[in-house]
């Protein structure tokens, strides 16, 4: 089916582990994300890619990668987890600037103890 | 800069009509949406309207936009419990982004 796919779902870090989550999609879409959602935060954007190649920082960018290789996949590293960074993350596309919506994936629930 | 405000819970009795209410400070925006989350899972885009826009309806919800105010909401007729949800106004400029408000939970009661 088409959409956006991460994975994985749930994952349980220590302080100063490091991962990857990551996220794909198989629109071609052009425009990707990453948001995290935190209890009465709403989302805030971390990273996001205009393209293959074009990366750019967004509102909480401060200890998270990214790279965008190719069109469909926009992985999102963790240099070394902290407790702060507990949350759920949501990566998101869109076909491009005129495209109405974006659609999401179904989130990855990050715990770090 | 860009902010976007929602109140943050709503209480209805199915049936009945829900207001959901919005406000942002950015007056360049171009696109304004709403998104409804289910507990787990992802945002599902509900409706957007374009800035030139007044009104937008689609089935049970109506979306009114009051650019001079930058007030939006977003109206869901004949309220059932399955919209129970928090449901999230954000603003584009068009750009690759999107601002999100924190949310307003939509509590639907028999």
């Amino acid at each position: 089916n088409a959409g956006v796919t991460q994975t994985p779902k749930f994952q349980v870090l220590k302080t100063g582990q490091s991962m990857t989550l990551q996220c794909a999609q198989d629109m071609n879409h052009e425009y990707m994300s990453w948001y995290r959602q935190d209890p009465g935060m709403g989302l805030r954007l971390i990273h996001y890619s205009v393209g293959a190649g074009i990366t750019d920082q967004g509102e909480v960018p401060n200890g998270y990668n990214v790279s965008r290789s190719t069109t469909e996949d926009f992985p999102l590293r963790l240099l070394s987890a902290a407790p702060s960074q507990t949350s759920v993350y949501f990566c998101a596309s869109r076909r491009d600037l005129v495209d109405y919506g974006y659609t999401f994936g179904s989130g990855t629930r990050l715990t770090v103890v | 800069g860009e902010d976007v405000e929602q109140s943050l819970f709503l209480s209805v009795r199915e049936g009945d009509s829900s207001v959901i209410n919005c406000t942002y400070t950015d007056s360049s925006s171009t696109y304004l949406y709403w998104y409804k989350q289910e507990p787990g899972a992802g945002l599902q885009l509900l409706t957007y309207i374009f800035s030139n826009m007044d009104m937008k309806q689609d089935q049970r919800l109506t979306v009114l936009l009051n650019k001079k105010d930058k007030h939006l909401s977003l109206r869901i007729a004949d309220t059932q419990t399955g919209d129970s949800a928090i449901y999230f106004c954000a603003e584009s400029m068009g750009y690759s982004t999107l601002t999100f408000g924190k949310g307003t939970m939509l509590l639907v009661s028999p």
